[in-house]
């Protein structure tokens, strides 16, 4: 499949390690945020959403944090599997214009 | 299977043609969207719609054109005034007033 991004910061991680991703946003209006994940050469998919009231939201092996001081998200992936690899974004909505503006993404590489 | 569709998967295009990028969804979503996705960037927001027969530009709506006739098709032509056509575009929908956006496996675009 096509490489969704050749030049992308790339986190590269032992298989059952704990991966952090993280993301800067820049507008301290957005409320709301999402990880998606991307596999090679296909489309977005939801990892996990939380909103600007909250800190922390978990999911099954993946928690996000949420700093507003510092405007900053980060993606926790436990026990990472080869099956992780890809290419992680954050996305924001901004105002509740209920358009989302993504990151350039950072791609997770998973050692067995 | 609900889902959305893009098609086709890859597409040419010579020089100073339009072409036209389908993408269908049978999950009775409100909304639709196009993104174009270029190496080492996030997704950028070309054109969207909320309800039928409506839709706004994006943040790089310029050398695009969509329609939205019917509810479960979201077309986006890429006209010859797309200075720069080559990359993989993303088609999504979601519920009128969620922002959780479901993509469509994409379509790569390259002039030739």
């Amino acid at each position: 499949g096509e490489s969704v991004g050749l030049h992308l910061p790339t986190l590269s991680v032992q298989e059952g390690d704990n991966s952090i991703i993280n993301c800067a946003y820049s507008n301290s209006a957005s409320d709301y945020f999402i990880w998606y994940k991307q596999e090679s050469g296909k489309g977005p998919q939801f990892i996990i959403d939380i909103r600007s009231n909250m800190d922390k939201r978990q999911g099954q092996r993946v928690t996000v944090l949420l700093n507003k001081t510092v405007k900053h998200l980060s993606l926790q992936i436990a026990a990472t599997q080869p099956g992780d690899s890809a290419v992680y974004f954050c996305a924001e909505e901004r105002d509740s214009s209920y358009k989302l503006i993504f990151g350039s993404g950072t791609r997770l590489l998973v050692r067995p | 299977d609900g889902g959305i569709t893009q098609s086709p998967k890859y597409l040419f295009r010579k020089e100073g043609q339009n072409v036209t990028l389908s993408c269908e969804q049978n999950l009775n979503h409100d909304a639709m969207y196009w993104y174009r996705q270029d190496p080492g960037q996030g997704l950028r927001l070309i054109y969207y719609s909320q309800i039928v027969n409506d839709f706004q530009k994006g943040d790089i709506a310029e050398g695009y054109s969509v329609s939205r006739e019917k509810k479960e098709s979201f077309p986006l032509t890429v006209t010859s005034a797309q200075k720069n056509p080559t990359a993989f575009y993303l088609c999504a929908s979601s519920f009128q007033g969620d922002t959780e956006a479901f993509f469509g496996q994409g379509t790569r675009l390259t002039v030739v």
